[in-house]
């Protein structure tokens, strides 16, 4: 099983709609979680940081299931700009060891 | 000014050229990683470094090296080019917490 997986998509939502992705991490002793966003042939930004059972920022909410070993990123109002690939990025506790997902990749169509 | 920056941005090389990609920043950050991408295969660590004076191998260290040559910069590279070292390269900074990555813009690195 590989350490990080991400359903590659490519994912083609409506502007407006809400849209989830899943990671799933098979290192239990992650635990710090990042979700990055990456614009092509660009570098990735940091979108947000999860280090308990989740977090809220506008428009992005990720949520941390740690029994399960996942974590999800949930889009509301989907914009055009949202539109590039999010890489999920699980991590130890000292943050020595980040290990990167392959990514899923989101079009928003007009 | 960039927080984390690489020179070239963009280079083409001949097979067996020794090349060097360079990376410096601003954050005062002492951690710094090498990391190569490829189309589906994500992000790969080639080597990371914690302080000026630790080096580290990642997963694929092979045919690289690295200097820290201070804690603002940490160079990659390339002793003998071969065409599948082609790839973009990234630079990136974190700070003791692991609070997250800062990347560089990157290096579009073409070995002909």
């Amino acid at each position: 099983r590989k350490e990080v997986e991400q359903d590659p998509g490519p994912f083609n939502v409506p502007e407006g709609a809400t849209v989830a992705f899943n990671c799933t991490y098979s290192n239990s002793a992650s635990q710090s979680f990042f979700w990055y966003r990456q614009d092509c042939r660009k570098e990735p930004k940091l979108l947000m940081s999860v280090y308990s059972s989740g977090n809220e920022d506008g428009r992005f909410t990720a949520q941390l299931n740690r029994a399960s070993q996942y974590i999800s990123l949930l889009i509301r109002d989907s914009k055009l700009s949202d539109s590039a690939t999010y890489l999920c990025v699980p991590s130890d506790n000292y943050g020595q060891n980040f290990v990167f997902g392959p990514g899923t990749r989101l079009s928003v169509l007009p | 000014d960039a927080d984390v920056t690489q020179t070239p941005r963009n280079r083409i090389t001949k097979t067996g050229k020794r090349i060097m990609l360079e990376c410096s920043q601003t954050k005062g950050h002492d951690r710094m990683y090498w990391y190569r991408q490829d189309p589906g295969l994500g992000l790969r660590l080639i080597y990371y470094s914690f302080d000026v004076k630790d080096i580290n191998k990642g997963e694929i260290s092979d045919g690289y090296s690295v200097s820290r040559q201070a804690q603002a910069k940490f160079s990659l590279s390339l002793e003998s080019a071969i065409p599948n070292q082609t790839a973009l390269y990234f630079c990136a900074t974190s700070d003791f917490l692991g609070s997250g990555y800062t990347f560089g813009s990157g290096t579009r690195l073409t070995v002909v």
